[in-house]
């Protein structure tokens, strides 16, 4: 059962544009989540993470939004580069103790 | 920092054979390191939860005698696949949080592309 899910599997953004990214989790548990950016052929790259005590963190063009009641968090990267493109995963875990990830979302900017 | 280094990049071994790949945390203490394997255009899929000096945990469906794994110290795990067979043909990565921060995220290795002939 898939804990944690990544909906579209992939999203095409203009340069200079929002780019959006979208994941749901089921479990209620869960109390941190995380953003990660793949290139092919290696590890993924931490990104950006939230608390469930918050709704909101940024980091430069990154920001991240959770939305408990819905169990719903986004990545939103503004201005989108082609640099973007990569496959983002996002990950959920309660106490740190195992970490559950979607299914990604490649995203492509096109310059 | 927070560096994870994860070898060979990449393997062919014949059918049969065995195969260790190693995870290093280069600048960090890890207690704990995952194993995951990621399937073409799939998500990570947790293997197993490798534990300095205790038995790893792996998941369900994953079968323990074949996928070894050996957590020695608090800065290596190993993963070996025994009896290595086409169908475990896939990209295996490696990732481990510090040990002395609570709230520490996930650092991953490059991952190593495993091909069975």
């Amino acid at each position: 059962d898939q804990q944690v899910k990544q909906n579209s599997p992939s999203l095409s953004v203009q340069e200079g544009r929002i780019s959006i990214l979208n994941c749901d989790y089921t479990n209620s548990m869960f109390d941190y989540f995380l953003w990660y950016k793949k290139y092919p052929a290696e590890g993924p790259t931490f990104l950006i993470s939230i608390s469930s005590i918050k709704d909101k963190n940024e980091d430069g063009r990154f920001t991240v939004f959770l939305n408990k009641s819905a169990k719903h968090l986004s990545l939103h990267i503004v201005p989108s580069q082609p640099g973007d493109s990569a496959v983002y995963f996002c990950a959920a875990t309660y106490n740190f103790n195992k970490f559950y990830f979607g299914s990604g979302t490649k995203l492509n900017v096109k310059p | 920092g927070a560096v994870v280094s994860q070898h060979p990049s990449w393997v062919i071994c014949k059918s049969g054979t065995s195969v260790k790949i190693e995870c290093r945390s280069l600048d960090f203490q890890a207690t704990t390191m995952f194993w995951y394997r990621q399937f073409p255009k799939q998500s990570l899929m947790l293997m197993a939860t490798s534990n300095e000096g205790s038995k790893a945990t792996y998941e369900q469906g994953v079968e323990k005698d074949k996928f070894l794994i050996n957590h020695a110290s608090l800065t290596l795990s190993t993963l070996t696949v025994t009896s290595a067979h086409p169908e475990d043909s896939s990209f295996y990565i490696c990732s481990a949080s510090r040990s002395d921060r609570r709230d520490s995220p996930l650092h991953f290795g490059n991952g190593t592309r495993l091909t069975v002939t």
